[in-house]
């Protein structure tokens, strides 16, 4: 079947420290990988997305590489800012549904 | 553009109660989606529309029923609400080509608590 792992929160980072938020995926066929983030009280806004192998997805600083050799798809950045607590989803889209993570809550302190 | 609009934000329903959550989005997406949220185990499809007229079932339809009769509204009903139904629901809609869904958008959710 089609599912998604994320690394469980939630994560505490200082102001300009070094982000990663683990994402590995199960798929059939070859599947379109997204991050989302969810700010407090608000709806899924779309990050990144890549949508084949070696492909890497990048905005706002975030990057995100599709690697299809570790079905893995690890959100990056190299210097978060307070503006970044949000939560964090990774999701896989086969077809025409998409399967989401658990979500990963991140906290920048100043 | 208001994008996806989800009415109402809050509410709070007696075991037994019905209700409709409201979807509407103008962006004239074929797709349209409602999603649950429980903590800890992200977004759950309940029930999905390609178009006007047609909808299928997702992951977790159990409980809930929709109907698409417009490209624009997508209600989903609750008729007899139970506390495994306490979620936020977010509503979403696409575009789709011949390579899948895009432009996927979000409305900001309706938190429903059952007692």
């Amino acid at each position: 079947g089609n599912s998604v792992t994320q690394m469980e929160g939630p994560v505490t980072l200082s102001e300009e420290a070094f982000l990663t938020i683990n994402c590995t995926y199960t798929a059939t066929g070859y599947p379109s990988l997204f991050w989302y983030v969810q700010y407090p009280g608000e709806g899924l806004q779309l990050l990144l997305k890549a949508t084949k192998a070696d492909d890497k997805g990048s905005n706002k600083g975030f990057e995100a590489t599709y690697r299809k050799e570790t079905t893995s798809f690890h959100l990056e950045k190299g210097s978060v800012q307070v503006s970044d607590s949000a939560v964090y989803f990774c999701a896989l889209r086969t077809g025409n549904q998409f399967y989401f993570g658990t979500g990963t809550s991140l906290t920048v302190i100043p | 553009n208001a994008g996806v609009t989800q009415t109402p934000k809050f509410r709070i329903l007696k075991i037994g109660q019905s209700m409709t959550l409201q979807c509407t989005q103008d962006m004239n997406h074929n797709y349209m989606y409602w999603y649950r949220q429980d903590p800890g185990m992200g977004l759950k499809l309940i029930y999905y529309s390609v178009g006007a007229g047609i909808t299928d079932k997702g992951e977790v339809p159990n409980g809930y029923n929709v109907s698409r009769s417009t490209t624009e509204d997508f209600p989903l009903r609750l008729e007899l609400a139970a506390p495994s139904q306490t979620s936020v629901y977010f509503c979403a809609s696409s575009f789709t080509d011949v390579t899948g869904p895009y432009g996927y958008t979000f409305g900001s959710g309706t938190r429903l608590t059952v007692v």
